[in-house]
Order: C-alpha cells, then structure tokens, then sequence
C-alpha cells in the first residue's frame, strides 16, 4: 500500500516568505508526528495529531510555525515568515494511535528539504 | 531540559563482528524508541521499549532497556555491510510533546 508522502520534496524560498508543507499519511493512521532535522539542532521533535487535534504545540520552535490537520487524513506545516534559521528537513510520520502517549511503530515520509535563502 | 547521549557517536567496524551502541538520557522515562536513518534517507522505526527489562530483537540486532540505569543498548551480532546507518535512540516522558533525540551512531561495516 501506498506510504506516507509529503510535498514538495524540496522547496527554496526566501527569506521573509511563508511556505506550506504538506503530509499525507498512511490512511487510516489516526496519529500523525511532525519532526525536523537540521545540522546544527539534530533531530527534533515538533508536534503529533491524535486525529485533528494537537494536544500540545509548545514543541513548535516559535509562533511562526503552525500546523493543523483536517478530515483526520492530511496535515500542513505552515511556516511564517521565514528565516535562515528554519533550513532543514522537515519529515512527518503517521501510526495507527498513540495509546497513552505510547509511539506505536511509526511510517516515515521521505522529507521536505527546505532551504531558506 | 531531557538530555539524551549516544556513544559512540561514530563506529566503524568489519563485518562479522559484535558492537553495543549506548543510549543514556537524564530523566526518568520508561519509553525508548530506536530508528535507523540510511545516508539521503528518511527515518525507519526499529524497535520500540516500553518497560525496564524490555528486550526485542530484529535480526542481527538487538534492543534492551534499563529504565532504573536510564540506559538502553542496541546491540549488532554478525555486522553486515547492510547495517552501515546512522542509528537514533529517543526517549519521551509521557508528557505528550517532549520527545528527545539523541545524537546518533555512524555505523559504517567493512567488509
């Protein structure tokens, strides 16, 4: 079946822009993770979806970010305003649930490289 | 803040060898999870460690947690050059949003 995918693979912008990104994940997927990777800060943990609801979006690096989910199937990261600083992978992976917080075994998309010139 | 080290942070060695990588972090926590990213990739879920004693094992290699140690090992049996990865633990405190990555493992296998 198909995995999780996310759009665009790669997206330069400049500084300054707002930028979308998109996550589509494995259908019937109830929980939905967002995460980044960048050199300087490694891998980050963001923010998770149990359906369309974020319990909890203080891991969100600043009021710039934000990301919502709809008809508990694709979510979108928005990014305002960007900076240099924002340059990094942004990956999303789904799951069936996340039974008292538990991470059951996660699917990763392929990432979004974004570039902040 | 939850810190969470790996050591050692690079590993190289030949195939048919054993190796553990190390995964201490600093709160309490009894959730450990393991991923393997390969070079240019997307993360891969390997194991997931719910209570102290947790053990699992997926071909060469092998999982274990000691929550009382704030300790977890992903031991290799038998390296194989396709094992050549970076390897994350990460530890979350039942809080929802905090969720912590450690450093990573370079394993690079020689034949």
């Amino acid at each position: 079946g198909a995995g999780v995918s996310q759009s665009p693979s790669n997206k330069v912008t400049e500084k300054g822009k707002d930028v979308e990104l998109r996550c589509d994940p494995i259908s019937g997927h109830t929980a939905l993770y967002w995460y980044r990777q960048s050199l300087g800060q490694g891998l980050e943990f963001l923010i998770y979806f149990q359906g369309n609801s974020a319990p909890d979006k203080s891991g969100l690096p600043s009021d710039r970010f934000s990301a919502e989910r709809t008809g508990g199937s694709v979510s979108t990261l928005t990014i305002q305003r960007t900076q240099q600083e924002d340059s990094a992978v942004y990956l999303c992976a789904s799951s069936l649930d996340r039974p008292d917080l538990v991470m059951l075994r996660q699917y990763f998309g392929p990432g979004t490289r974004l570039t902040v010139t | 803040e939850l810190k969470v080290e790996q050591n050692p942070l690079f590993l190289s060695m030949q195939e048919g060898k054993n190796y553990t990588i190390y995964c201490n972090y600093s709160t309490t926590s009894d959730r450990l999870y393991w991923y393997r990213q390969d070079p240019g990739k997307s993360l891969e879920s390997l194991f997931v460690l719910l209570s102290n004693g947790a053990v699992k094992q997926e071909g060469r290699l092998m999982a274990s947690l000691d929550t009382k140690a704030r300790l977890s090992t992903l031991h290799i049996t038998a390296a194989v050059h396709d094992l050549s990865a970076t390897y994350f633990c990460a530890v979350d405190v039942n809080t929802g949003n905090q969720f912590y990555f450690g450093t990573g493992t370079s394993l690079t296998v020689i034949p």
